[in-house]
């Protein structure tokens, strides 16, 4: 069974461009999390979906940053306009209801 | 040593030495407790979980050690290997999970650990 992917792996932008980044839950996982690590500190959680929708956004910075996941598939994390302190590793992760949560291996943003 | 730029606790040990790896926590009401183990380049990896009712938990090559009186949990890794060197979280879960991965995790700080072969 596939792990959880996200494209891309890599993503170099300036400051006040667009960067739209993808998750890819394991199949048939209803919950989908985004969570941040920002300058090697501790990795904060973002949002967590629930098929479609937002369950908890309680930790999405500001509205510079936007996520979806139409049709409870896949998920698209966008900021826009990308700030210099967005730049860090950011994760999904998805899980089976109750289950673990199982992680991608992350996009790395830096924001010049 | 600890990285330029990074401010995580850091353990160094020799190839076949035991790991003890700490976490603290501040909400007498946890109840459920994961370890992540985060190697260069990845996502971080589940290793191994315990809920409040236990004061241990033992995988493969791993244990968990709980002390509720004090809020604090260790990772104890024996015959640490190369292969062991990454970054390990602990991480728990909203009280109101009732001791499940549900919802928001949240992390420690993290520790790096370097295995010398």
């Amino acid at each position: 069974e596939a792990g959880v992917t996200q494209f891309p792996s890599h993503s170099v932008i300036e400051k006040g461009q667009t960067v739209t980044l993808r998750c890819d839950p394991i199949s048939g996982h209803d919950n989908l999390y985004w969570y941040r690590r920002v300058m090697g500190k501790e990795i904060k959680f973002l949002l967590h979906f629930v098929k479609e929708s937002k369950q908890d956004e309680s930790g999405m910075p500001n509205n510079r940053f936007l996520a979806e996941r139409t049709g409870g598939t896949y998920s698209t994390l966008k900021v826009q306009p990308a700030e210099l302190e967005d730049s860090g590793v950011y994760f999904c992760a998805s899980s089976q209801w109750y289950d673990t949560q199982y992680f991608g291996p992350g996009t790395r943003l830096t924001v010049l | 040593g600890e990285s330029v730029g990074l401010h995580l606790p850091t353990l160094s040990v020799q190839e076949g030495d035991n790991s003890i790896i700490n976490c603290a926590y501040s909400n007498s009401a946890s109840d459920y407790f994961i370890w992540y183990k985060q190697e260069s380049g990845k996502g971080p990896q589940f290793i191994i979980d315990i809920r409040s009712n236990m004061d241990k938990r033992q995988g493969q090559r791993v244990t968990v050690l709980l002390n509720k009186t004090v809020k604090h949990l260790s990772l104890q890794i024996a015959a640490t290997q190369p292969g062991d060197s990454a970054v390990y979280f602990c991480a728990e879960p909203p009280v109101g999970a009732g001791g499940t991965s549900y919802g928001k995790l949240t992390f420690g700080q993290g520790t790096i650990l370097t295995v010398h072969p």
